[in-house]
């Protein structure tokens, strides 16, 4: 069964740095990029970027530049996000998602099919 | 970017009924889009890609369709554990975007 297990819940301080792993199993880690999303209490779901198990070549969206670190341990088929100089509205649920793609011939359709739970970091001084 | 607008922002309808939800894309995306179901308190789950392929072990009650700027996502015989929030996300791009979600509540 494929999974995607995410580390426990994180609470820091203003300016402080963390890092969230993502462990897969169940499947080849490098046949499928990792996506971050990231939901603020109460809010919707906003895309952070992917990075590919095969190149390790993280691409970021907008907004999610500079603080926000994609990495990977192929080793041990391990995704992590790592914020820096963490702010109060750093403050959320990050999920990381499994990038697969479905179609033949001319048209490869791209979706996100197995999530982990989520890990909630909570910044509060 | 890509924006995506969902409507309704929310919805309400009893056991049995039939809803859908309006996905619009900000420029053309072919058939790019897929649907997420979000229950409270748990991590969003696939339900639809390519605007009307349904993910495996999804019930055939969700179907989705539409192209180019305008998707749909119907639930017919709604049942209770259909409580959720909706979301739609655009793939033309590699730039993921999301809708801001529907959420749905089932009477």
């Amino acid at each position: 069964q494929v999974h995607l297990v995410q580390s426990g819940s994180e609470l820091k301080r203003p300016g402080a740095s963390v890092r969230i792993s993502c462990k897969a199993s169940g499947h080849t880690f490098s046949n499928y990029t990792l996506n971050w999303v990231r939901q603020a209490p109460g809010q919707g779901l906003d895309f952070m970027g992917w990075i590919s198990t095969n190149t390790e070549n993280p691409t970021y969206a907008p907004g999610f530049t500079g603080r926000f670190i994609f990495s990977l341990d192929t080793s041990v088929n391990t995704a992590y996000l790592q914020i820096t100089s963490l702010k109060a509205d750093d403050t959320a649920v990050y999920f990381c998602a499994r990038g697969a793609a479905a179609g033949t011939g001319y048209h490869y359709y791209y979706f996100m099919d197995v999530w982990g739970e989520g890990t909630t970091v909570t910044v509060s001084s | 970017d890509i924006q995506m607008t969902q409507s309704p922002s929310s919805l309400s309808a009893s056991v049995g009924d039939r809803v859908s939800i309006t996905c619009r894309a900000s420029q053309s995306i072919s058939r790019f889009l897929n649907w997420y179901q979000q229950r409270p308190g748990k991590a969003p789950k696939l339900l639809m890609f390519a605007a009307s392929s349904l993910q495996s072990g999804v019930p055939s009650r969700f179907s989705g369709r539409g192209s180019g700027t305008e998707f749909t996502l119907t639930i017919s015989n709604l049942q209770p554990e259909d409580v959720a929030t909706y979301f739609c996300q655009q793939s033309y791009t590699t730039l993921y975007t999301f809708g801001q979600g529907t959420k749905l509540e089932v009477k």
